[in-house]
Parts: C-alpha cells; sequence; structure tokens
C-alpha cells in the first residue's frame, strides 16, 4: 500500500512555457502533499505544503506565482512551473502524507531549454 | 543552521564491510524516518522509529532511535554494492503544528559507495 504516482517522469520544455506535474496519492487519500526540489547529490528541499481544498503554503523564498500549486482533491495534487526558465531545470519530487508518514513519487526531471 | 546533521556526508566502501551513518540535532523529534534514493527516483522509505530508545533491524541494516529522541543511526552490515545510494534521515519535529504539521526536516544526505 501507500502509493504515490508522479507524472511526468520528464519533461523538456523551452524557456517562457509553463509546466504542469501531477501527484497521486493511488491507494489511500491524502489531505496534505508537499512538494520538493532536489539538486544533484544533495538532499530534498521542501517548496510548498499542499492542502486539499485550501492554500499552499510556500517555504521562505519559493515564489508562490511561480509554482503554482493546486489541491483539488484527497488523491491529487498539481505543481504548475510557470514561465520556466533554465534555473528551474531541476528535479522535482512530491510525497503525499499518510499518517505522519511520507510517500513519495518517483521525481519529475525538468529541463528546461 | 542544519536542524538536522546527518554524517558522513559521503561513504566509499569495499563490499563486506560496515558501516554507520548518523543523525544528530540539539531539537527533539516525534518521529523519525529513514529513506533510501537511487538516481533519478523517488526516495523509499525503509523504517519509521518513535519510540526513544527504539532498536529496528531490516535484513543486514539497523536502525536506533536515541533514548532522548534527538539521534538516530543506520548501521548495515556486510555491505553490498547493492546498498549503493543516497540515504537520507528526517523527522517529524516534536510539537510541530499548524502550518508544519507533518513537515519533514532532512538531514543532508549520506551518498554511500559499495565497491564490489
Amino acid at each position: 500500500g501507500a502509493v504515490v504516482s508522479q507524472h511526468p517522469s520528464r519533461v523538456i520544455c523551452k524557456s517562457g512555457t509553463s509546466v504542469k506535474i501531477e501527484c497521486r496519492s493511488l491507494d489511500f487519500q491524502a489531505t496534505t502533499m508537499f512538494w520538493y526540489r532536489q539538486f544533484p547529490k544533495q538532499s530534498l528541499m521542501l517548496m510548498a505544503t499542499s492542502n486539499e481544498g485550501s492554500k499552499a503554503t510556500y517555504e521562505q523564498g519559493v515564489e508562490k506565482d511561480k509554482f503554482l500549486i493546486n489541491h483539488a482533491s484527497l488523491t491529487l495534487s498539481t505543481l504548475t512551473v510557470t514561465s520556466a526558465h533554465p534555473e528551474d531545470s531541476s528535479f522535482y519530487i512530491c510525497s503525499a502524507a499518510l499518517q505522519n508518514i511520507q510517500y513519495f513519487g518517483a521525481g519529475t526531471r525538468l529541463s528546461v531549454l | 543552521t542544519q536542524l538536522l546533521e546527518q554524517s558522513p556526508q559521503f561513504l566509499s566502501i569495499q563490499e563486506g564491510e560496515n558501516l554507520t551513518v548518523y543523525c544528530n540535532s540539539s531539537s527533539v523529534f516525534s518521529s523519525l524516518q529513514w529513506y533510501r534514493q537511487e538516481p533519478g527516483e523517488g526516495p523509499v522509505l525503509l523504517v519509521t522509529v518513535v519510540t526513544g530508545g527504539e532498536v529496528k533491524k531490516l535484513k543486514r541494516l539497523t536502525f536506533q532511535f536515541g533514548d532522548a529522541r534527538k539521534d538516530s543511526s543506520l548501521h548495515i552490515t556486510a555491505a553490498q554494492p547493492g546498498d549503493t545510494g543516497l540515504y537520507l534521515c528526517a523527522g517529524i519535529l516534536s510539537g510541530a503544528g499548524g502550518t508544519s504539521y507533518g513537515k519533514l526536516t532532512f538531514g543532508q544526505g549520506t551518498i554511500l559507495t559499495v565497491h564490489p
């Protein structure tokens, strides 16, 4: 149990376009999901906490207008990187919380040309 | 200031050797999780510890939670090349609530390489 699906696994886009990443909890309902960014050979950096039916809580330094989060249902949260630029290229990972344990998606490799 | 100090950050050993990874903090955690992550994939949960002094074993991996719930260790016996990966400790701070509810505090990670 506790499977989290993240899609797409890899995306390449042109500078200035927007990219949407989906995070789904497949076999449980998650009122809280988290979005992380990870640089090579480093730990995870929390970007925002996504709460079902309410606005996301962003960490300090994360632009909420740049990284739009929507958590419209108990099994789906989306992260949209708006007007992406090369510096947004990174590995983005979501997690869903079940009984205070976070289960992670497989990540999305975003490359902005 | 790193709230959860993980060490070492890099570990390169030969197959068959033992190793220990440490996570230390001055803060108390209500629970602590250990994850293993392979390149290009998400972290996979290995274990959760919640009780001070708790020891959990998973085959050749032994996890310990400190008595005061401020530190934890992961010990691997007779490491194998398949153990290679990034190991992450992450905990939920005791008393965290409101917008911090359920938020994980991560250590810096340990990149383990086991050579055949």
